[in-house]
């Protein structure tokens, strides 16, 4: 298994408090992804990363910033909370050279 | 923009049966590779098999094979012998590479598989 971790794994939280996600990587892969999971929809993307510092929206990313000082650790961050963002999220890294990702344990976000 | 479909939300098979899921998906693009995802109860997922658009034959990993026919656009998964433990959430996904790899995955809403004892 790939080496992602993703923390908290669970998290209850009021309407209008900042939450930020971690995820972190042993792997050394350049590329990493935060996605959402809501039933009905699959996943969906919300921020990537192509390096250090270097990051861009996805499809679903309004509500939602990212920041990545070192390869390894790649936050996501949603400054006010809505119920909307109940959800669970997923980190991912990639690409290996036959362009598949890796998932972490993903967390259950609650928003109260 | 790419689009995934997944049109069974919900299969039941029973143990040890062969189950085909279907996936359609559209795009312009001519290279891209397509993915079968496992979400089982845990919820991690898990990749099952990759398929390259540029390889006429069809991916095969143990059980888990595939029917690619890239001109319809269809890429349906067949699980042979099926077990108590492939019950789980199977997901679509397209990935066209043309952005350099920075873009991420583009998913189905998923098919609930369940094996019946």
């Amino acid at each position: 298994d790939a080496g992602i971790t993703q923390s908290p794994r669970h998290k209850v939280t009021e309407t209008g408090t900042p939450v930020t996600l971690r995820c972190h990587q042993t792997e050394n892969h350049r590329y990493m992804y935060w996605y959402r999971q809501d039933p009905g929809h699959g996943l969906r993307l919300i921020h990537y990363s192509y390096g250090v510092k270097d990051t861009d929206k996805g499809e679903v990313s309004d509500g939602y910033s990212v920041s990545r000082s070192k390869t390894e650790d790649f936050l996501l961050t949603l400054e006010s909370a809505t119920s909307s963002q109940t959800s669970v999220y997923f980190c991912a890294i990639g690409p290996t050279s036959s362009y598949e990702q890796y998932f972490g344990p993903g967390t259950r976000l609650t928003v109260t | 923009a790419q689009t995934v479909t997944q049109s069974q939300p919900e299969m039941s098979v029973q143990e040890a049966e062969t189950v085909t899921l279907s996936c359609t998906y559209d795009t312009s693009e001519n290279n891209y590779y397509l993915f079968w995802y496992k979400q089982p109860p845990s919820r991690q997922m898990i990749l099952v098999i990759r398929q390259e658009a540029y390889k006429q034959q069809n991916a095969t990993e143990n059980r888990f094979s595939v029917n690619f026919q890239k001109a319809a656009k269809s890429f349906s998964l067949k699980i042979s012998d099926s077990q108590l433990g492939d019950t789980a959430m199977y997901f679509c996904a397209f990935r066209d590479p043309s952005g350099g790899g920075a873009d991420g995955l583009t998913f189905g809403k998923g098919t609930h598989l369940i094996i019946q004892p």
